[in-house]
């Protein structure tokens, strides 16, 4: 199947500070990319989508101006967590679809973020 | 609504048939999906069924699939210690996944 990479895969940082996430796909053109969030033994939360070139749609309840989305290219989208807080510790999940891989899902293997 | 439920836990002795539950309340997915999670890592698809079938069958993984009660179940034959994860259905309404909640399989020897 088509391959979905994250950087980084862990990562702490101090409260207040900004933390940038990236998501590519590596071998397929990605038209759209979710960003998906999981608490501990729960499932996955879709928090947005993204289209190549436009503004990302998010779900409801989730902060645009917190979790800022861009999908300039094809093969890249990243999530900054602005002004991380606590609260904001989970692990962070991307997939991706699109071009040849067709309407499958592939997921990235995740990112975990603590905040102190 | 969009609830796709799941029990939490099962624990089978390894050589031993799994079966994972799942309902949903969309009786609009086209699809419904079967993915696995390991410890720390993203989902990988194990197995889809189309939503007029009954049945799926994959290796050692059998899907069936109840429309009339949306009921969705996965079977794992001869359940190895490296099926040990959790495992999520998700159904597919209009255009994003709905995950379970998810089940934890703890395979022992």
């Amino acid at each position: 199947g088509a391959v979905v990479s994250q950087h980084p895969s862990r990562v702490i940082c101090k409260s207040g500070t900004s933390v940038k996430i990236e998501c590519r796909s590596l071998d397929f053109q990605a038209t759209t990319m979710f960003w998906y969030r999981q608490f501990p033994k729960q499932s996955l939360m879709l928090m947005a989508t993204s289209n190549e070139g436009s503004k990302a749609t998010y779900e409801q309840g989730v902060e645009k101006d917190k979790f800022l989305i861009n999908h300039a290219s094809l093969t890249l989208s990243t999530l900054t967590v602005t002004s991380a807080h606590p609260e904001d510790s989970s692990f962070y999940i991307c997939s991706a679809r699109g071009g040849l891989a067709g309407d499958e899902q592939f997921f990235g293997p995740g990112t975990r973020l603590t905040v102190l | 609504g969009e609830d796709v439920e799941q029990s939490l836990f099962l624990s089978v002795r390894e050589g031993d048939s799994s079966v994972i539950n799942c309902t949903y309340t969309d009786s609009s997915s086209t699809y419904l999906y079967w993915y696995k999670q390991e410890p720390g890592a993203g989902l990988q698809l194990l197995t889809y069924i189309f939503s007029n079938m009954d049945m799926k069958q994959d290796q050692r993984l059998t899907v069936l699939l109840n429309k009339k009660d949306k009921h969705l179940s996965l079977r794992i034959a001869d359940t190895q210690t490296g099926d040990s994860a959790i495992y999520f259905c998700a159904e597919f309404p209009t255009d994003k996944l709905i995950f379970g909640t998810g089940t934890r399989l703890q395979v022992f020897p």
